[in-house]
């Protein structure tokens, strides 16, 4: 049981460059969401989902798209890169209970992506 | 707007002393709060969750409470140890499926 895995660990983009960020989980979890992390700033949730064929935006979405195919992955995609975009980015996924709140997190090791 | 806060500061302690971490927030109706370790270089950790029905959720060191009337959630770490230094975030969840998380407070236990 590996959890939630993300790739690559570290990544640099030039400004205008495109890239896919790739999260998994093996815990069957409905739900999954990415965040991004800057200093002071603490998590800023950018997109989730419910479930398969179901996202919807978070508090910092521009500059990111994301699609959930199926229940295992949920790869975030940057269109053109912006030095704004340099952030640490963490995957999350956890189960959903009677009422369809999203419970504990389990988060992914991170992402540190550089934009120069 | 919606707004979490997390005192900015780092808590400084001696070991053996009890730490209490403090989130306030604004303009939410939580269904859940929820606190989160986070270790330098490391994704968040799960700690604890408590309802909005619950005043007071422990696990073991851990005490957690959640005043509605107030705004404010309560963390506590009872005898304190070096090994509890991280960052500690809280984080909230409404029925939107969102879950907001504040900025986090830095604690160091000092031996």
């Amino acid at each position: 049981n590996a959890g939630v895995t993300q790739t690559p660990k570290f990544q640099v983009l030039k400004t205008g460059q495109s890239m896919t960020l790739q999260c998994a989980q093996d815990m069957n979890h409905e739900y999954m969401s990415w965040y991004r992390q800057d200093p002071g700033m603490g998590l800023r949730l950018i997109h989730y989902s419910v479930g398969a064929g179901i996202t919807d935006q978070g508090e910092v979405p521009n500059g990111y798209n994301v699609s959930r195919s199926t229940t295992e992955d949920f790869p975030l995609r940057l269109l053109s890169a912006a030095p704004s975009q340099t952030s640490v980015y963490f995957c999350a996924s956890s189960s959903l209970r009677f009422g369809g709140y999203s419970y504990e997190q389990y988060f992914g090791p991170g992402t540190r992506l550089t934009v120069t | 707007s919606q707004k979490i806060e997390q005192n900015s500061e780092a808590l400084n302690i001696q070991e053996g002393k009890t730490a209490t971490l403090t989130c306030n927030y604004t303009n939410y109706s939580p269904a859940y709060l929820q606190w989160y370790r986070q270790d330098p270089g490391r994704g968040p950790v799960f700690l604890l969750l408590i309802r909005e029905n619950e005043k007071e959720k422990r696990k073991e060191r851990l005490k957690v409470t959640f005043d509605t009337t107030l705004k404010q959630s309560l963390f506590h770490i009872t005898a304190s140890q070096p090994a509890d230094s991280a960052t500690y975030l809280c984080a909230l969840s409404d029925s939107s499926y969102k879950l907001i998380f504040g900025s986090g407070t830095r604690l160091l236990v000092r031996p």
